[in-house]
């Protein structure tokens, strides 16, 4: 069964403390997948798209990377502001997009 | 430029009462896709259309969800006979053509809470 797991829940950083999300998937037939940020009471707002295996892509504190069975965000340095849920989607051929239910991300000042 | 946009952006509704919730895409955009969010969890698919066609509605909780986009732009989701287990966030989003091009990404609008009494 397609299956988008994402770990952990919560997390809680100090400001400048570097970490990482999680996002583990089992589908057939990736074509992407793709990661959102979502703030309170706000649609999902897009940051990434990965599509193969090995790639990596950046954006400011963040960077997204790929293998064959999960993808990372990695959060360097982060601020404050960087506090949202994060959510990991993956789209497979038919179009089918599943998401999985997010990292609630705080980051202490 | 403009983005999604929903309305309204909250709906309260008494059981039993029917409720029209609309989405204007982003303009040009030709896919169009709406999600369901209960508290804490991630979006699901509902539905998806390609311009003015439903091509797929497996996501639709029951008959009584029913999704229409008549001239291929605005799309309203509507639902018959509200249940408090409808009670939700419902996201549309839009995507330049889900079938061509090399990037698929859906861009999303607010969201409209639905609280069913």
């Amino acid at each position: 069964e397609d299956q988008v797991t994402q770990s952990p829940e919560a997390l809680r950083l100090q400001e400048g403390e570097s970490s990482s999300l999680n996002c583990s998937y089992t589908v057939s037939g990736l074509r992407g997948l793709f990661w959102y940020r979502q703030d309170p009471g706000k649609g999902p707002e897009f940051l990434f798209t990965l599509y193969s295996a090995g790639e990596e892509k950046e954006k400011e504190r963040l960077k997204a990377t790929l293998t064959k069975k999960e993808s990372f965000l990695h959060i360097t340095a982060p601020k404050p502001e960087d506090s949202a849920t994060y959510l990991c989607a993956v789209l497979k051929w038919d179009n089918d997009m599943r998401f999985g239910a997010g990292t609630r991300l705080t980051v202490k000042p | 430029g403009a983005g999604v946009s929903q309305s309204p952006r909250y709906k309260v509704a008494k059981r039993g009462q029917d409720v029209a919730l609309r989405c204007d895409p982003i303009s040009g955009h030709v896919s169009l896709f709406w999600y369901q969010q209960a508290l804490g969890q991630g979006p699901e698919f509902l539905t998806y259309f390609q311009n003015e066609a439903q091509l797929d509605k497996s996501g639709l909780p029951s008959d009584r969800f029913f999704a229409e986009r008549p001239e291929g732009s605005v799309s309203t989701l509507k639902i018959q006979r509200t249940q408090q287990e409808d009670s939700a966030v419902y996201l549309c989003a839009s995507s330049l053509d889900i079938d061509r091009g090399s990037s698929y990404e859906q861009y999303f609008g607010p969201g409209t809470r639905l609280t069913v009494t």
